[in-house]
């Protein structure tokens, strides 16, 4: 298994551009997650999706829109990008471990700087 | 709402010692708790899971408890090595609700030979 997989681990952006991070897991989990992880901020959700369909904001969602496309894929669109977007972006996602509880599985990041 | 501090912020040991980390959190309406890895420049990396009724989990050199009256979990690292270096960060879902975990901000570990 690949587990969860973001595509691409580099981007650099003018500030007005617009572009798609594209996040895919394996592992048939229902929930998935956006983080953005700042220095001195630690991880802040942007959006999360409970099960395919469905998508809630996170404490920082201004500026990005999510789709859900299926189960496996979980995309994050930053329509117009602004310096204040330079971050490190994370996919996750999440079901029931085999001990019976919830786990969390990250992928490798997307190391985004807005010019 | 959720808040979830980790102590010290760094630390930097030699090698051979055993450390311990700490996550406290504020409320203890937990589902579990998830001690994660990062090294520089990666994603999480998954070490450890509690459940809200354990007391305990052990995986190797690492050894997590927690204690959900006191909103307090440690992780202990037995007999450091230079490879154990990279941020430990914690995570803690409301037991209620959707799976949204709160991270603390980590602890940065640097173990020198």
């Amino acid at each position: 298994n690949a587990g969860v997989t973001q595509t691409p681990k580099f981007q650099v952006l003018k500030t007005g551009q617009s572009m798609t991070l594209q996040c895919a897991q394996d592992m048939n989990h229902n929930s998935m997650y956006w983080y953005r992880q700042d220095p001195g901020m630690g991880l802040r959700l942007i959006y999360y999706s409970a099960s395919e369909g469905t998508t809630d904001k996170g404490e920082v969602p201004n500026g990005y829109n999510v789709s859900r496309l299926n189960k496996r894929e979980f995309s994050l669109r930053l329509e117009s990008a602004a310096p204040s977007q330079t971050s490190v972006y994370f996919c996750a996602s999440s079901e029931k471990a085999g001990t019976g509880g919830y786990e969390q599985y990250f992928g490798p990041g997307t190391r985004l700087t807005v010019t | 709402k959720q808040e979830v501090t980790q102590i010290p912020a760094a630390l930097s040991v030699p090698e051979g010692e055993n450390l311990v980390l700490n996550c406290s959190f504020t409320d203890s309406a937990i589902y579990n708790l998830q001690w994660f890895r990062q090294d520089p420049g990666k994603g999480l990396t998954s070490l450890l899971l509690i459940q809200s009724s354990q007391r305990e989990q052990t995986s190797g050199r690492l050894n997590a408890s927690l204690d959900k009256s006191s909103g307090r979990s440690t992780l202990y690292i037995a007999a450091s090595q230079p490879g154990d270096s990279a941020t430990y960060l914690c995570a803690v879902p409301p037991s209620g609700g959707s799976y949204i975990p709160t991270f603390g901000r980590g602890t940065s570990l640097i173990v020198h030979p």
